[in-house]
């Protein structure tokens, strides 16, 4: 079973302090990677791909470790309005020989950003 | 940047009934588009591919007969929910990826939440 696999948390966090968290696949063959937040109730929002140089995107940076299997966030100088659900996402592909594939999402990693 | 829609946002009704759920991509054509549910406090799971002018493929456990999958356009995919029962309320939510892009970023509808009485 392809799985993703993540720390529910919540994570309770002052404002400004700097998180991190982690997540592993099971599937060595994942092609891409992604971090999605999603605020209650809400859709997913594209947060980040992550690439195996490691990509930085203002106060956020992802890293793959692809030996590991494992995929980081972290969040600096973390806001209130980072509250949100981190859903750890990837791409399996190579299933069905081309074209665009489903994602596999893990469950979220809850962050709670305090005043 | 790239938006798909969906249509009801929520929708209420009584154990079996069929609702329709509409998913559009606005501004870029989908050849393909991605149905799943998320039921409360667990993760998106993928429902079905849809493929336009072809059959949809349907993960394991989902059920054909009961999810209707039409891709009719590059633009509109819709899901019916047959004959549903309280079991089938959920958040159902959509995704595209846009035929032109050079990745293959997904990019979600606002869902569309079920509850079936």
């Amino acid at each position: 079973r392809k799985e993703v696999e993540q720390d529910p948390g919540p994570f309770n966090v002052p404002e400004g302090a700097t998180v991190a968290f982690n997540c592993t696949y099971s599937n060595s063959a994942s092609q891409s990677f992604f971090w999605y937040r999603q605020d209650c109730r809400k859709e997913p929002k594209l947060l980040m791909s992550v690439y195996s140089s490691g990509n930085e995107d203002g106060r956020f940076t992802a890293q793959l470790n692809r030996a590991s299997q494992y995929i980081s966030l972290l969040i600096r100088d973390s806001k209130l309005s980072d509250s949100a659900t981190y859903l750890c996402v990837v791409n399996q592909g190579g299933d069905s020989g081309g074209g665009a594939d489903g994602l596999t999402f893990g469950k979220g990693t809850h962050l709670i950003i305090q005043p | 940047g790239a938006v798909v829609s969906q249509h009801p946002s929520w929708v209420i009704c009584k154990s079996g009934t069929s609702v329709k759920i509409e998913c559009r991509s606005l501004d870029f054509q989908a050849t393909t588009m991605f149905w799943y549910r998320q039921f409360p406090k667990q993760s998106l799971m993928l429902m079905a591919t849809s493929n336009e002018g072809s059959k949809a493929t349907y993960e394991q456990g989902v059920e054909k007969d009961k999810f209707l999958i039409n891709h009719a356009s590059l633009t509109l995919s819709t899901l019916t929910v047959t004959s549903a029962h309280p079991e089938d309320s959920s958040f159902y939510i959509c995704s595209a990826t846009p035929d032109s892009g050079l990745t293959d970023t997904q990019y979600f509808g606002p869902g569309t939440r079920l509850t079936v009485l």
